[in-house]
């Protein structure tokens, strides 16, 4: 298995404009995350989902964030519109059981200028 | 407020020595703790896990110990080796939850 995949690996926007990261978690892994990590918070929990449904979102920062989950294998995490304090590595990562077994993708580092 | 604090930002050791990595957590409900190892430009992987009803649980040169009492965590390695460099997490899970609260993270450095 090819692990967890996100893409892009870097990305450099302009504030005020749209972001979107993208992620594709192992096959068979019923629930997956994003989480974001940042020298003052460490690895914060935004949103993750069960079987493509959201479950939590308690973590999203701002209305200015959202994430989707069409299927089974693919979600993305958007940014509209950017603002140089979301400039961190964004993590998606999955498993297939409740609590434990995360597998993390290599991450998206963002930097809003 | 954050449920899982580890309080040393950072932590150097000589190489064959023992590192001691410690976590607290201020909720009771807490289940399942863990420990993960993040390489620069990676992600963490996963590395021990420990559940509440034990007291220690050991993998090779990796050991964590828990006391619940004091609501406290660590994870000793012995010997350490200059691969062991990296940022270490610890990570809660909740009972009634499914997510992993994470804390900030300490960077081992092993010097040779």
């Amino acid at each position: 298995d090819a692990g967890v995949i996100q893409s892009p690996r870097h990305e450099v926007t302009e504030m005020g404009q749209e972001v979107t990261l993208r992620c594709k978690p192992i096959s068979g892994h019923d629930y997956l995350f994003w989480y974001r990590q940042t020298m003052m918070r460490g690895l914060e929990l935004l949103i993750y989902f069960n079987n493509n449904v959201p479950i939590d979102d308690s973590g999203m920062p701002e209305d200015r964030f959202s994430a989707k989950m069409p299927n089974a294998s693919f979600s993305t995490l958007k940014i509209q519109p950017s603002e140089p304090r979301d400039s961190a590595v964004y993590f998606c990562a999955s498993s297939r059981l409740r609590g434990y077994g995360y597998t993390f993708g290599s991450g998206t580092r963002l930097t809003v200028v | 407020d954050q449920q899982v604090k580890q309080n040393s930002p950072s932590l150097s050791v000589q190489e064959g020595r023992i590192s001691i990595l410690n976590c607290d957590y201020t909720n009771s409900m807490f289940d399942y703790f863990l420990w993960y190892k993040k390489y620069p430009a990676e992600g963490p992987t996963f590395l021990i896990s420990i559940s509440s009803i034990k007291d220690k649980n050991e993998d090779g040169r990796f050991t964590v110990f828990l006391n619940k009492s004091a609501k406290h965590l660590s994870l000793h390695i012995v010997p350490s080796q200059p691969g062991d460099s990296a940022v270490y997490f610890c990570a809660a899970r909740d009972q009634a939850g499914t997510a992993l609260i994470f804390g900030k993270g300490t960077t081992l450095s092993v010097s040779s």
